[in-house]
């Protein structure tokens, strides 16, 4: 059951920018740190922002986190074709003792 | 560079258990918690549990008394177990490894679809 909320659309022209929103409550990510994860087509997905804002290496500078309060944000620069995915936020929740990911949001590049 | 190698069965009947194993190549599973996810077609990935090598798990409330996950470390590999499956529970199961008890998950295994139907 997810219970992060995020748009289930983006999109954007190659080069632009797309923001996406991750939105939780107090007992996830408002106390918790936030996770991002790419699924591109037809793969399992992977680790693409970790505690907050972090990339791990051969993560591209393009893509960005950042976290306020009960909600967090996915930034994707320089929008490219390959950046066409399925993306995921998730985080712990303390009320329900579990990890939550978020609903999805799907970017396409037009 | 760890690696997950995940097998199991893919087609079960209504009512049968669903096992699945991950092994861990590469890698340790010392510090670490090691974890199932699954996606139904079309949909979201939803967490199942995790378990780490003292044995401590924590497990989806909502599959809770129908999920077990061990870890089997002189085999370097940890297994899902779901009883009772029904064709909710058609999905693509992956496995990965947290970082900690509820932290980033990488890396991810390379999924197991696993169809119920009678």
């Amino acid at each position: 059951q997810s219970v992060l909320t995020q748009p289930p659309s983006a999109s954007g022209t190659p080069g632009q920018r797309v923001t996406i929103s991750c939105s939780g409550s107090t007992s996830d990510i408002g106390s918790n740190t936030v996770h991002w994860y790419q699924q591109l087509p037809g793969t399992a997905p992977t680790l693409l922002i970790y505690i907050n804002d972090q990339r791990p290496s051969g993560v591209p500078d393009r893509f960005s986190g950042s976290k306020s309060g009960t909600s967090a944000s996915l930034a994707i620069s320089g929008l490219q074709s390959g950046d066409e995915a399925d993306y995921y936020c998730a985080s712990w929740d303390d009320s329900l003792q579990g990890y939550v990911f978020g609903t999805g949001t799907k970017v396409t590049v037009l | 560079q760890v690696q997950l190698q995940q097998w199991g069965a893919g087609l079960l009947k209504p009512s049968e258990t669903l096992s699945l194993t991950c092994g861990v190549y590469g890698g340790s599973f010392s510090v670490y918690y090691w974890s199932w996810i699954r996606q139904p077609p079309g949909k979201g990935l939803e967490w199942l549990g995790e378990v780490n090598q003292r044995g401590n798990t924590h497990y989806n409330p909502s599959l809770k008394r129908r999920v077990t996950i061990s870890l089997d470390t002189s085999k370097n590999q940890f297994s899902l177990n779901l009883t009772s499956v029904t064709a909710a529970d058609t999905a693509m199961y992956y496995c990965a490894r947290a970082r900690g008890s509820g932290s980033y998950l990488s890396p991810w295994g390379q999924g197991t679809l696993v169809t119920v139907s009678s």
